[in-house]
């Protein structure tokens, strides 16, 4: 069976440090994924998808980025953090047509 | 691009009434629609989903319908518990699975 882990869990950063979140995917190949942020009590906004290593597709521009070093590992990053940068950031992998979430990463950025 | 509209954006039921929740689309060429309940603190888990050729789904108290003529398909969840208290998100996506637009969420409370 698939599973999607992230980490870490939870993030308390000052403005303008450096970011890495990491999601990674068990049980499945060469599966899209995707980085969504969520705003508190706001919808799920695309950010970044992938459909394979080194493939990344930016949907909004921002200070984010994201690479995918290898197949079931995607790694979402920024240089500086903005205030507006504070969220619920949720990685998805897809299988078939299905997309299936991971449990999620709560930043806070202060 | 496609936009997906979702209403209400709160709903309280009382336990044991039926709670219907709402999404529109834009984009005609949308074919799957999956509907996601979004428990505090957690990712979003897929409940229940359905096709472009199909006009309702239903998997026991949860049941979908779609109108692709109006552009419109709905989330019906029956005998409703506690338990379903949650916010549920509609989304659309055009080639099965593609990339995926999302509903604003619907806050969903059940009332004991």
């Amino acid at each position: 069976s698939q599973t999607i882990h992230q980490w870490p869990a939870t993030l308390v950063q000052p403005v303008g440090s450096p970011l890495s979140l990491e999601c990674t995917v068990e049980g499945t190949s060469n599966p899209n994924l995707y980085w969504y942020r969520q705003a508190a009590g706001r919808g799920l906004q695309l950010l970044f998808y992938s459909v394979g290593i080194g493939q990344i597709s930016s949907e909004v521009p921002q200070n984010l980025s994201a690479s995918r070093p290898q197949d079931r590992q995607f790694i979402l990053s920024s240089k500086k953090l903005l205030l507006s940068d504070s969220g619920f950031y949720l990685c998805a992998y897809l299988r078939a047509h299905e997309q299936y979430f991971g449990p999620g990463t709560r930043l806070t950025v202060t | 691009g496609e936009n997906v509209e979702q209403h209400p954006s709160t709903l309280s039921v009382q336990e044991g009434d039926s709670a219907v929740i709402k999404c529109t689309y834009s984009d005609s060429a949308s074919n799957y629609f999956p509907w996601y309940k979004q428990e505090l603190g957690k990712g979003p888990q897929l409940i229940i989903d359905i096709r472009s050729n199909v006009g309702e789904k239903k998997d026991q108290r949860i049941a979908v319908t779609l109108n692709k003529t109006a552009k419109h398909f709905s989330l019906h969840i029956t005998e409703t518990q506690p338990e379903d208290s949650a916010v549920y998100f509609c989304a659309a996506s055009k080639n099965y699975g593609q990339n995926f637009v999302f509903g604003p969420g619907t806050r969903l409370s059940v009332l004991p």
